[in-house]
């Protein structure tokens, strides 16, 4: 009820391509997903995040799509660039006054690897 | 502004031994959480605290302990280390979500190893 699946393990692209990486949750309770990257041996960082009140979210190459009635939501990189080549982390966080707090439930990761 | 700094970055224990990782930020930020990763686990809450003084229990908070004395340093404890507490522990800290920023701003890591 408090997870948050995210597939696929790891995905290699070839440079200009499009990676899509797509993330499933039970709880209809959570209503902020986040995405966050994490390049080796950094600490992962925010890169886009999604309120459920809408379906796309875009910034530069990164979009977010989400799909309320099918609990799922996905994030595509357009044009992808071996620089970004990372892990990717969905997460989502519950609604205060269910959890009581503020904390994210985080996705098992994918590791992107984009082919120059 | 050096945002969330972790101390050691890198520890090598031996089973039994006990630790303390210190996370701090300068962000004035009010929560504080101290995650592990683990290769196909993802990011595992540990404990995590919404104040000064307090603290909670999260995912995984077996084998720990955590205080926060102080608003800008989260403290995470081993008292007897186990193989198993063997990963990286990210520290990381936001602002309540009411005032809008919803972000976790992670640490660098440190990763641990225990033999």
């Amino acid at each position: 009820q408090q997870q948050v699946k995210q597939s696929p393990q790891s995905l290699i692209v070839q440079k200009g391509g499009i990676s899509i990486i797509n993330c499933a949750y039970e709880n209809t309770a959570f209503d902020y997903f986040p995405w966050y990257q994490q390049f080796p041996g950094k600490g992962p960082a925010l890169l886009i995040a999604i309120r459920p009140d809408v379906s796309e979210k875009k910034e530069g190459r990164f979009t977010i799509s989400f799909n309320k009635s099918a609990k799922q939501f996905s994030l595509h990189i357009m044009d992808s660039q071996p620089g970004d080549s990372a892990t990717y982390f969905c997460a989502a966080s519950p609604r205060v006054r269910v959890s009581g707090t503020y904390k994210y439930i985080f996705g098992t990761g994918t590791r992107l690897k984009v082919l120059a | 502004n050096a945002g969330v700094t972790q101390t050691p970055k890198f520890r090598v224990l031996k089973t039994g031994q006990s630790m303390t990782l210190l996370c701090a930020q300068d962000m004035n930020h009010e929560y504080m959480y101290w995650y592990r990763q683990d290769p196909g686990m993802g990011l595992r809450l540990i404990h995590y605290s919404v104040g000064e003084g307090t603290t909670a229990k999260g995912e995984v908070p077996d084998g720990y302990n955590v205080s926060r004395l102080k608003k800008q340093n989260f403290l995470l404890g081993l008292e007897s280390a186990a193989p198993s507490q063997t990963s990286v522990y990210f520290c990381a800290s936001s602002y309540p979500r009411w005032e809008g920023d919803y972000e976790q701003y992670f640490g660098p890591g440190t990763r641990l190893t225990v033999t």
